[in-house]
Formats: C-alpha cells, sequence, structure tokens
C-alpha cells in the first residue's frame, strides 16, 4: 500500500514570494492533516480536513496561508507572502476515520 | 489547554544499554498517545499506539506505557542499537475531538556503538 506522498521535498523561497505545497494521502483516508514543525519542535497542526470540509482550522495563519482539498483527495497548501518565520518543515497526514494518522515524508521550507 | 513536554529534550547512551524516554501531559482526558519516530529529514513513523482504556503495548524491543491519573507515559527502549539513534516523539489524541494530536517536543536519542 503507498503511503502518504507530499511534494516538493525542499523549497528555498525568499521572503515575500509564495509557495504551495502537494499531498496525496493514503488511498481511502477521508481524514487530511497539515502541520507545520519548526525546529526543535514537535508538529502542530495547521488544518483538518475530513473529505472536502474544514474540520479545524484554528492554528492556520489565515491572513497568509490557505489550503484546500478538491474532490477529498489532494490537498494543497499556500504561503503567501512568506515569512522567515515560515521556515519549518511541513507535514501531511492522512487517517482512516480519525484514527491512527500517517505522515509524509514532509517538505522543507527555508525562507530567506 | 493540553501540553505535552518530553524530558530529557537529549540523550546519548552506549549501545546495549535499556534506556527510558518520558512524555507528560496536562489534561488526562485523552483518547490515545502515540510515540512516533523521526529521523533527520524525514517524516514521522508510528511506534506504538495505546488507547487510553489500556496500560501498556509492546513491539520488539519497545515497550509504552500509560498512565493518564498521572498524565505520564514512559516509552522503554531494551538494548538499544546504533539504528536506534532518532528523534522521539510523543503524542496525545484528546477525547472527543476530531483525531487532533498535540505532540511533545521530541527527545533526540544518540546510541554510540
Amino acid at each position: 500500500e503507498a503511503g502518504v506522498a507530499q511534494s516538493p521535498r525542499y523549497k528555498i523561497i525568499e521572503k515575500r514570494q509564495s509557495v504551495a505545497f502537494w499531498c496525496n494521502p493514503i488511498s481511502g483516508h477521508a481524514t487530511l492533516y497539515w502541520y507545520q514543525q519548526i525546529l526543535g519542535q514537535g508538529p502542530k497542526l495547521l488544518i483538518q480536513f475530513q473529505n472536502n470540509g474544514v474540520v479545524d482550522d484554528s492554528q492556520l495563519p489565515k491572513d497568509r496561508f490557505s489550503a484546500e482539498r478538491l474532490k477529498g483527495v489532494d490537498s494543497t497548501l499556500k504561503i503567501q507572502p512568506a515569512k522567515l518565520e515560515d521556515s519549518a518543515v511541513y507535514l501531511c497526514a492522512s487517517s482512516l476515520a480519525g484514527n491512527e494518522q500517517y505522515f509524509g515524508p514532509g517538505t522543507r521550507l527555508t525562507v530567506t | 489547554k493540553q501540553e505535552v513536554t518530553q524530558i530529557p529534550a537529549a540523550l546519548s547512551v552506549p549501545e546495549g544499554e535499556n534506556l527510558v524516554l518520558n512524555c507528560s501531559f496536562t489534561d488526562s482526558a485523552i483518547y490515545n498517545l502515540q510515540w512516533f519516530r523521526q529521523d533527520p529529514g524525514k517524516g514521522l513513523t508510528s511506534l506504538l499506539l495505546i488507547q487510553s482504556s489500556q496500560r501498556e503495548q509492546t513491539s520488539g524491543r519497545l515497550n509504552a506505557s500509560l498512565d493518564k491519573s498521572s498524565g505520564r507515559s514512559t516509552l522503554y527502549i531494551a538494548a538499544s542499537q546504533p539504528g536506534d539513534s532518532a528523534t522521539y516523539l510523543c503524542a496525545v489524541r484528546l477525547s472527543g475531538n476530531t483525531g487532533k494530536l498535540i505532540f511533545g517536543q521530541g527527545t533526540t536519542l544518540q546510541v554510540k556503538p
């Protein structure tokens, strides 16, 4: 069974530029999560989808971050404009009915 | 507000030692607790998941315990090997929530040959 796929794996941008990350969850997993992991810290949930709908986006900086999950499968997370403090690893995870979460390899973002 | 703390932040041991990693949480109303392993530049790999009704889970050389009343969990690694070197993260899922995990900051383990 294929795992959670993410791309790109690495991205370097300048501040004020925009960037987008893509995630393809495990087939059949209705719940999808985006986490932000700053160096030396544990991951922090940014947004959670159940199928197409947003379940929790309470910690998403909505002035610059947006996310969508079209057709209840793939998801994209966008940052516009990026700030230096957005440098982090962005992890996507999926689960079946909100149970055990399976994580992708992450996208490492560096904002210069 | 649920807070998860892991101590120590870093640990270095010689190969073959048994070791314990600690995780504490402030709200005992959890649905489950999960231990993950993270290798440098990689995603998270789930090691053990303990439901709130369970006291421990075992997988190979790993044993995780859960004491909800005291807000503590431990991950015991027997006969450590250099390949165990990684960051270990614990995460709790709160009762009644949608599956959101609250993570500790991790313990970085180095096992020296």
